[in-house]
């Protein structure tokens, strides 16, 4: 069965620190990792990632594939009170359906 | 351009009742997925849909849990005979028809079961 964890569960710093969320992954038939970004409501996409080694990154956040060792990371740097959400971290197998399984997720706090 | 739609936000039933949960899916998007969120977990799948037909419904509990996305019109998960344990978040995805592309997600149905 596919499998997802994320570290740390919860997270809290001061504005202006760099984080980076973790998450490992167990799946037949490896298609794609995706980040989401979690506050109230509606997951807000982040990144897809494919392929391993390429960094994607939007403005203060970034992430990395390593496909060999079966993880991801995901950094923010100089955090801010806004990024205080909860991190998603899901994976999607190929072939047949498109359901992604998802980690618990990393709830981040950041402090002023 | 309006992103996924679901209504209603938030819907409060008795035990026994039915649960109706409704999801437009984001404008030029044909693939549709349910995921139900608890306390303190992560989102788990329930079922895939395109229009008119189920592509995968192995996270769907077997009994009283239907979903369907028809022709013309949202998308609808249903539940028959709730109890407290539906009391969950469910949210609704969509992505577009070329394979390989995220999935974009509703701002969710909060279900109580009194």
């Amino acid at each position: 069965e596919d499998k997802v964890v994320q570290s740390p569960l919860s997270l809290v710093v001061h504005e202006g620190d760099t984080v980076t969320l973790n998450c490992s992954y167990e799946v037949t038939n490896f298609r794609s990792l995706l980040w989401y970004k979690q506050e109230k409501k509606a997951p807000t996409f982040l990144f897809m990632l494919t392929s391993s080694g390429i960094e994607k990154k939007s403005g203060r956040l970034s992430s990395i594939l390593d496909k060999k060792e079966l993880f991801s990371i995901l950094n923010i740097t100089a955090t801010q009170t806004g990024d205080s959400a909860v991190y998603l971290c899901a994976v999607a197998s190929q072939g047949g359906s498109e359901k992604l399984v998802f980690g618990k997720g990393t709830k981040l706090t950041v402090n002023p | 351009n309006a992103g996924v739609m679901q209504n209603p936000r938030h819907l409060v039933r008795r035990r026994g009742q039915e649960a109706r949960l409704r999801c437009s899916p984001m404008k030029g998007h044909s693939h549709v997925y349910w995921y139900r969120q608890l306390p303190e977990e992560g989102l788990k799948f329930m079922v895939y849909l395109q229009k008119e037909n189920i592509i995968d419904e192995s996270g769907m509990p077997k009994e009283r849990f239907s979903a369907e996305f028809p022709k013309e019109g949202p998308s609808i998960l249903r539940i028959q005979q709730v109890v407290r344990g539906d009391s969950a978040a469910y949210f609704c995805a969509s992505s577009p028809t070329r394979s390989n592309q995220p999935q974009h997600f509703g701002d969710g149905t909060r279900l109580s079961i009194l």
